[in-house]
């Protein structure tokens, strides 16, 4: 069974600044991670696929990166809609399992 | 627009059961894989189990804490998900959210659209 990591538990930044997000899975997911917000109240909204891809209507501001086990989301500039809890998540095979991390709540500092 | 709105939530007591259901619109219902994620208070996200369009035959897994107890179905005529939870426990107390399942085939993994969440409330 494959186990995500992230850190840090909780980011404090300014707009303005950049948000680096880390995410580890315990074994190889190849590119095959998603990334997720999730404000307060609301359903999470898919961000990245396959590591590196933005969804549809995601900013440019918002980049994945990583295969393998270590893989980052990024936020260049934050703006203040992007304080939110960030998840990562992959699928495993055997057994068959959809796995999300822990989550980074980015907050204001 | 492609649209996911979930339903059936509630209070139910311990050993009851629950039927969620989840009204997809605005996408070909019949060919996606969906699942359904659940979220108890103040924390994280869990996966619950997911369905495979029945033209990739239709067969559905489930996380080890709901198995035999939850069962996902599909009516694709009434574009239609549903959850039918039984012999409900406290810790199943959560969001219910139901998702579209991405990817490129065979590897859908990403969940794209995700329904706005029931609540279900396990208590005596």
């Amino acid at each position: 069974e494959i186990v995500l990591t992230q850190s840090p538990a909780t980011l404090s930044l300014s707009p303005g600044e950049r948000a680096t997000l880390s995410c580890r899975a315990s074994q190889s997911v190849s590119s095959y991670l998603a990334w997720y917000q999730q404000k307060p109240g609301q359903a999470p909204r898919l961000l990245i696929y396959d590591a590196s891809n933005r969804a549809t209507g995601i900013p440019a501001r918002f980049s994945g990166s990583g295969s393998g086990t270590d893989f980052t989301l990024t936020i260049s500039s934050l703006e203040p809609e992007d304080f939110a809890v960030y998840y990562c998540q992959q699928r495993s095979n055997w057994p068959l399992k959809f796995t999300f991390g822990p989550g980074t709540k980015v907050d204001i500092k | 627009e492609v649209q996911l709105v979930e339903s059936g939530g509630g209070l139910v007591k311990p050993g009851g059961s629950l039927r969620l259901s989840c009204a997809a619109s605005g996408f070909t219902f019949s060919n996606a894989w969906m699942s359904w994620v659940r979220q108890a208070p103040g924390k994280g996200l869990e996966w619950v189990g997911r369905i495979k369009s029945k033209t990739d035959g239709g067969t559905t897994d489930y996380a080890a804490p709901v198995k035999g107890r939850f069962t996902i179905s599909r009516d694709d005529s009434k574009n239609t998900l549903y959850l039918q939870m039984n012999s409900l426990k406290t810790e199943d107390t959560a969001v219910y959210y139901c998702t579209t399942v991405d990817g490129l085939p065979p590897y859908y993994y990403y969940m794209d659209v995700w329904g706005k969440g029931t609540t279900v409330t396990v208590s005596s």
